[in-house]
């Protein structure tokens, strides 16, 4: 059983449209990151949020943390080809080890 | 800065057989994570070190040992290797340990046990 349980697996869209990932579990975090990882590459993060109710965004991407700090999700708004990869989230309690999602692998057709 | 370098990129082992996979982190950093990358399991935290110190274990068994040198430089060692052993191997770093610190992780490398 994940300890972070990501929503959806795959996705599959058009280039243009909106889409949602969500990142959920049963404990509180401590922080959490997202990261985007393409094929043969290590993650990169994309964002750290640290407070509940926090929301950041960069550019055409919105994260949200939760108020309960449990759950997070990632809107990217007008999807593009660049934006092909897999989305990890990982949360990170009392200031230990990080625990992953198992990803959304993300498809945008152009 | 250059980024963290892990070598091999690449490896071909057959069950029994041990291996050591290096990592070198960004210059400055002194925290080095391990994970284990598998399509089934997705990203697995193996272990911790900072400042030469094991400081967070995952759940992974003994045959899974690593180390870290006084230069930050970690190396991970697999004993026994089995075939569920075939995984990218990723190795991060950080500077400190904070909540906001940024792991930067490496381009991993890709085990693949016969």
């Amino acid at each position: 059983t994940q300890l972070l349980e990501q929503s959806p697996q795959f996705l599959s869209i058009q280039e243009g449209e909106n889409l949602t990932v969500y990142c959920n579990s049963s404990s509180v975090f401590s922080s959490l990151q997202w990261y985007r990882q393409e094929p043969g590459e290590g993650p990169v993060l994309l964002v750290t949020v640290v407070t509940g109710g926090e929301v950041k965004k960069l550019k055409r991407l919105t994260f949200q943390f939760g108020d309960a700090r449990k759950d997070s999700s990632l809107h990217i708004t007008a999807a593009q080809p660049g934006d092909t990869g897999l989305y990890l989230c990982a949360g990170r309690y009392n200031f230990n080890k990080f625990y992953f999602g198992s990803g959304t692998k993300l498809n945008v057709k152009p | 800065k250059a980024g963290v370098t892990q070598t091999p990129r690449y490896l071909i082992k057959t069950r029994g057989q041990q291996v050591t996979l290096s990592c070198s982190p960004i210059s400055g950093h002194r925290s080095v994570s391990w994970y284990q990358q598998t399509p089934g399991q997705g990203l697995q935290f193996l272990f911790e070190y900072f400042s030469e110190t094991q400081r967070n274990k995952g759940n992974f068994p003994g045959r899974f040992s690593g180390r870290q040198f006084s230069n930050s430089r970690s190396e991970m060692n697999v004993s026994t290797l089995e075939l569920g052993d075939s995984a990218l191997y990723l190795c991060a770093s950080s500077y400190h340990r904070e909540l906001q610190e940024t792991q930067y992780f490496g381009p991993g490398t890709r085990l693949l046990v016969l």
